[in-house]
């Protein structure tokens, strides 16, 4: 079975510092992986995603996240926050690949920034 | 990026009556759509998955006779959730997938007093 852990529930950092929220995970097999962002009481956008491509994936908003297979993670990072970027943060796995519907969501991280 | 609107965006409902979400996807056609629902400060948790012209899949412990869900067009699917009570009180999204990337609504956030 596919899960997800996401190992902070908060991080907060001050604005134009470096973010890094954490994420692992554990799959059978080649997982998809992705990170969602949701503002408060609003719907998910997605941020980036891993399809076996190359590992390290770039996204919006000066996002990107490594796949490291031999850690299991999928980490999220951005070198220099901007107060815009405070909301909740999702890793997501796809249950059964890119042929799946069913997304399987981490806990969830709160990403507050300091101005 | 393809659109997926969902209505209302609140509701405020006495308990014991009904409450109808919508669901459409505003430029494809989604033969599958998914309901989630979210508790404060928690994760989405799937609650079932919508197939149009078949009965939905309802994940484990998801109460089907109370949460009716009708995917009646390739562009809109409904959750219904019947004789409400305060414990369902939730902010429910749903979101529908084109091209291996999922498109979420907005939500919808029930209050039942």
């Amino acid at each position: 079975a596919q899960s997800v852990t996401q190992l902070d529930s908060h991080v907060s950092v001050s604005e134009g510092t470096p973010v890094l929220l954490r994420c692992n995970y554990s799959s059978s097999y080649s997982p998809s992986l992705f990170w969602y962002v949701q503002h408060p009481n609003k719907g998910l956008q997605l941020l980036l995603k891993y399809t076996s491509a190359a590992t390290l994936v770039k996204g919006i908003n000066g996002f990107e996240a490594e796949f490291k297979k031999s850690e299991t993670s999928f980490h999220l990072t951005k070198p220099s926050a901007h107060m815009s970027d405070a909301a909740e943060y999702f890793c997501v796995v796809s249950d059964g690949g890119l042929s799946s519907y069913k997304l399987i969501f981490g806990s969830g991280t709160r990403l507050l920034v300091r101005p | 990026g393809a659109v997926v609107s969902q209505h209302p965006s609140r509701v405020i409902c006495k308990s014991g009556t009904s409450v109808k979400i919508e669901c459409r996807s505003l430029d494809f056609q989604a033969t599958t759509m998914f309901w989630y629902r979210q508790f404060p400060k928690q994760s989405l948790m799937l609650m079932a998955t919508s197939n149009e012209g078949s009965k939905a899949t309802y994940e484990q412990g998801v109460e089907k006779d109370k949460f009716l869900i009708n995917h009646a067009s390739l562009t809109l699917s409904t959750l219904t959730v019947t004789s409400a009570h305060p414990e369902d009180s939730s902010f429910y999204i749903c979101s529908a997938k084109l091209n291996s990337e999922a498109f979420f609504g907005q939500g919808t956030r029930l209050t039942v007093v």
